[in-house]
């Protein structure tokens, strides 16, 4: 079974430009969900989708970070326009319907200039 | 107060010795219990559910106590493989989302 994947593995970026992250969750799981580390801290949630539908937005830091997963497969994480604070790196995870295991992905490490 | 406490580390032990450390979470409506490996630069991977009644799994060993609210994790005859970031994790009775300790950091040395 092929397991979370994330592109891309890193993105350097200037300040004020937009990024782009992308998530595959495996196969058949209906829960995406998206984290972040940033340096020093732990990781926290940002948002959780059961398929297409966003179930749970309280971790998102403001609107400049928009999340989507049209068709409920994969999804995406758009931030827009970046800053200094955003850098880090964004894990994506996905489990299926009503289990509580997760299972990440290899994380996007985003450095914002 | 962060939701999941833990103590840093490093612990660094010999190959062959025994570990073990814990942390503590403060939301009492905390519902399943985790404790994950992170590799350096890796994502976290998934080592062990804990459950109340205490659980193993070969050199692993966890153990939840639900009135003083915290977790532990021993780990026997340590390997140099053990060598890792030891994330606990605990996620909410009503929501998916996981909540996670900063980690604790153990090197194994041969």
């Amino acid at each position: 079974e092929a397991g979370v994947t994330q592109f891309p593995s890193h993105s350097v970026i200037e300040k004020g430009q937009t990024v782009t992250l992308r998530c595959d969750p495996i196969s058949g799981h209906d829960n995406l969900y998206w984290y972040r580390r940033v340096m020093g801290k732990e990781i926290k949630f940002l948002l959780h989708f059961v398929k297409e539908s966003k179930q749970d937005e309280s971790g998102m830091p403001n609107n400049r970070f928009l999340a989507e997963r049209t068709g409920g497969t994969y999804s995406t994480l758009k931030v827009q326009p970046a800053e200094l604070e955003d850098s880090g790196v964004y894990f994506c995870a996905s489990s299926r319907r009503d289990s509580q295991t997760q299972y990440f992905g290899p994380g996007t490490r985003l450095l914002v200039l | 107060r962060k939701e999941v406490e833990q103590d840093p580390g490093p612990f660094n032990v010999p190959e062959g010795a025994t570990v073990a450390f814990n942390c503590t979470y403060s939301n009492s409506a905390s519902q399943s219990f985790f404790w994950y490996r992170q590799d350096c630069r890796k994502e976290p991977k998934l080592l062990m559910s804990v459950y109340s009644s205490g659980n193993e799994d070969g050199r692993f060993t966890a153990q939840l106590n639900r009135a003083s609210q915290y977790i532990s994790l021993l780990i026997r005859d340590s390997k140099l493989s053990d060598s890792a970031t030891y994330l606990c994790v605990v996620n909410h009775k009503y929501d998916y989302k996981l909540s996670f300790g900063a980690g604790t950091t153990v090197t194994v040395r041969a």
